[in-house]
């Protein structure tokens, strides 16, 4: 059974640094594009970064970049999205998504991690 | 970027009827798309890839059509937990983009 499991969401200050963290199981990880899809509070979806199964390439979404940084370590199937200079408006929950097979669609998600940036 | 322009925002039907949902891209995305459904406080499911084909576990009541800037979400008859918001997504482009959502309500 497919698993995500995020954490390291909280509540931070704007101009603060937070680290996520997606831990993976039930597939082969590294054989795999991990992502981070956020929700903010009462809105739609927004994606926010991808990065390829070996984590050659990263992809970011324009209002992160710069900011937001994705890595991954294919030896301990885990994903992590440090978060920097955040501001009001990355306060949503976020969401891991596997990619499926081939594709950057979403076939399995993790159940997400809020994030408040509030003073 | 690639828009995507879903419509209408909210639906409203009774279980068992049909509802059929359209999502309009700015610009050609061949056929490089995804739907989602999201229940309340849930992550969202993934329903529809590549525009037509159901994934895995998704009943043959959903079905998906188009290619190029125009596609459709076809339930053909409503289950109680159809009614969520349904999303669309595109692969064509970076950066990934969603649309804004169809709510799916019960009349």
């Amino acid at each position: 059974e497919v698993q995500l499991l995020e954490s390291g969401g909280g509540l931070v200050q704007p101009g603060g640094s937070l680290r996520l963290s997606c831990a993976a199981s039930g597939f082969t990880f590294s054989s795999y594009a991990m992502n981070w899809v956020r929700q903010a509070p009462g809105k739609g979806l927004e994606w926010v970064s991808s990065v390829t199964d070996s984590g050659d390439s990263t992809y970011y979404a324009d209002s992160v970049k710069g900011r937001f940084t994705l890595s991954r370590d294919n030896s301990k199937n885990t994903v992590y999205l440090q978060m920097n200079s955040l501001r009001a408006e990355d306060t949503a929950v976020y969401y891991c998504a596997k990619a499926a097979s081939g594709y950057y669609y979403f076939d399995y998600w993790g159940q997400g991690s809020l994030v408040t940036v509030s003073s | 970027e690639i828009v995507l322009t879903q419509s209408p925002a909210t639906l409203s039907l009774s279980p068992g009827e049909r509802a059929t949902l359209s999502c309009r891209a700015s610009q050609s995305v061949s056929s490089y798309l995804a739907w989602y459904r999201q229940k309340p406080g849930q992550a969202p499911r993934l329903v529809i890839y590549e525009a037509s084909n159901r994934a895995t576990g998704i009943p043959a009541r959903f079905s998906g059509s188009g290619s190029g800037t125009d596609f459709t979400l076809t339930i053909s008859s409503l289950e109680p937990e159809d009614f969520a918001v349904y999303y669309c997504q595109q692969r064509s482009n970076w950066p990934l983009t969603f649309g804004g959502g169809t709510k799916v309500e019960i009349k």
